[in-house]
């Protein structure tokens, strides 16, 4: 089945302790990004990436990081999370146009 | 960061009633996308736009590309209770060489049935 995965799905954890959230895609897609939901902003694109190697900044990169040494994973990493970076995480990728997105990770950083 | 001016926030209807709901912004895009989000799940793509003036339809959806290349519309035709989510419009630019998606703030449905 095609489709994109996240986890971990829930994480509650402290400010500072270093974390990351994976995400695993299995149609071959070229292009991935990950965005946050909050209530009343909509979604907004942390960071996208073309291809292997190759990545960018969104609208809100600020406090994360990600890498893309393969084309199927494209891992967002929080070096030292704070609370204002709670929120609904979501990854997505595709090959045009339409994006298809995982499931979400719900974070909340105390 | 960029974002986009969606209406109305929230909608309550009849089923059967139709839905109308906008986007704006203030900088153009060379594609408009329509996405619904069900409650638990990430959004799905309903209607991509590829240029201005396209009028497209997808089932009881159609959704329109505005001529000035900032602003989009989805209305919904006779709506059903499962038509309840969050729709969200999104702008992708290609400017510049990056391939950056901006979001609507999202439009949330009810029906009543």
């Amino acid at each position: 089945e095609a489709q994109v995965t996240q986890n971990p799905r829930y994480l509650i954890t402290v400010t500072g302790k270093k974390l990351t959230v994976t995400c695993s895609q299995n149609m071959n897609h070229e292009y991935m990004s990950w965005y946050r939901q909050d209530p009343g902003l909509g979604l907004r694109q942390i960071y996208y990436s073309m291809n292997v190697e190759v990545t960018d900044k969104g609208d809100v990169p600020e406090g994360y990081k990600v890498s893309r040494k393969e084309k199927r994973n494209f891992p967002l990493i929080l070096e030292s999370p704070s609370p204002n970076q709670t929120s609904l995480y979501f990854c997505a990728s595709s090959k045009g146009i339409e994006q298809y997105f995982g499931p979400g990770t719900r974070l909340t950083v105390t | 960061g960029q974002q986009l001016n969606q209406s109305p926030q929230s909608m309550f209807i009849q089923e059967g009633e139709d839905v109308s709901m906008n986007c704006t912004s203030s900088s153009i895009f060379n594609t408009w996308l329509w996405y619904k989000q069900d409650p638990g799940e990430g959004p799905v793509l309903l209607i991509a736009l590829y240029k201005a003036g396209e009028l497209t339809s997808n089932g009881r959806l159609t959704a329109q590309f505005g001529i000035t290349r900032k602003d989009s519309f989805l209305n919904i035709s006779a709506s059903i209770p499962s038509d309840v989510g969050i729709y969200f419009c999104a702008g992708q630019s290609t400017t510049s060489g990056t391939y950056k998606y901006i979001f609507g703030t999202g439009t949330r449905l009810k029906v009543l049935a």
